[in-house]
């Protein structure tokens, strides 16, 4: 079946850090991939989205990039901000099913 | 605008007393879903609707059903609800791959 592991938090991090969100994936066939973002007391947001191998999502200035030879769906920001404090949630869709399977989240926190 | 709806954002109930929760779309999706979302944890999904089409997960406690009167609501109702059930509920629809997510209805068991 279809499985996301994401690295585990929390993480602390200081205002204009790097920041990077490990995620790996077990599919069949061709998944699409994607992160979510939750902020406190909210659903979920769609941060950004690839669907095939190579394909890099990119949004408010995250970027992910599909690789297909590692199952690797890593978030990364070059510079965060303490508006970026939230939960990140990686996931999968297979290609012939309607569900998304999610990691267990990341909690983000940025220092000013 | 607001996309998907979901009221109330805070119910409060007591044990063992039914309540529904509501999501309404704008959007004309076919596609509804319900998730749980406990505390520091990934959303579950309890079921979804394809049209009027229904499908239950296997590991959702007989205890949730759901209803689709049409295309733009969808409900869920939880019989007997334990302490265990208190969590975020999300209701969510997608089209062409893309899923739009509600802001959620956090419900708490007394």
């Amino acid at each position: 079946g279809n499985s996301v592991t994401q690295m585990e938090g929390p993480v602390t991090l200081s205002e204009e850090a790097f920041l990077t969100i490990n995620c790996t994936y077990t599919a069949t066939g061709y998944p699409s991939l994607f992160w979510y973002v939750q902020y406190p007391g909210e659903g979920l947001q769609l941060l950004l989205k690839a669907t095939k191998a190579d394909d890099k999502g990119s949004n408010k200035g995250f970027e992910a990039t599909y690789r297909k030879e590692t199952t690797s769906f890593h978030l990364e920001k070059g510079s965060v901000q303490v508006s970026d404090s939230a939960v990140y949630f990686c996931a999968l869709r297979s290609s012939n099913d309607y569900k998304l399977s999610f990691g267990a989240g990341t909690t983000v926190t940025v220092r000013a | 605008d607001a996309m998907v709806i979901q009221n109330p954002r805070y119910q409060v109930t007591q044990f063992g007393k039914p309540v529904t929760l509501s999501c309404s779309q704008t959007l004309n999706h076919n596609v509804m879903y319900w998730y749980q979302q406990k505390s520091s944890q990934a959303p579950k999904l309890l079921f979804h609707y394809y049209d009027k089409d229904f499908n239950n997960e296997a590991d959702t406690p007989d205890n949730f059903q759901s209803r689709r009167p049409n295309t733009s609501f969808c409900f869920l109702d939880i019989r007997s609800p334990g302490l265990g059930d208190a969590a975020m509920y999300l209701c969510a629809t997608s089209r062409d791959g893309r899923e739009f997510f509600g802001p959620g209805t956090r419900l708490t068991v007394l």
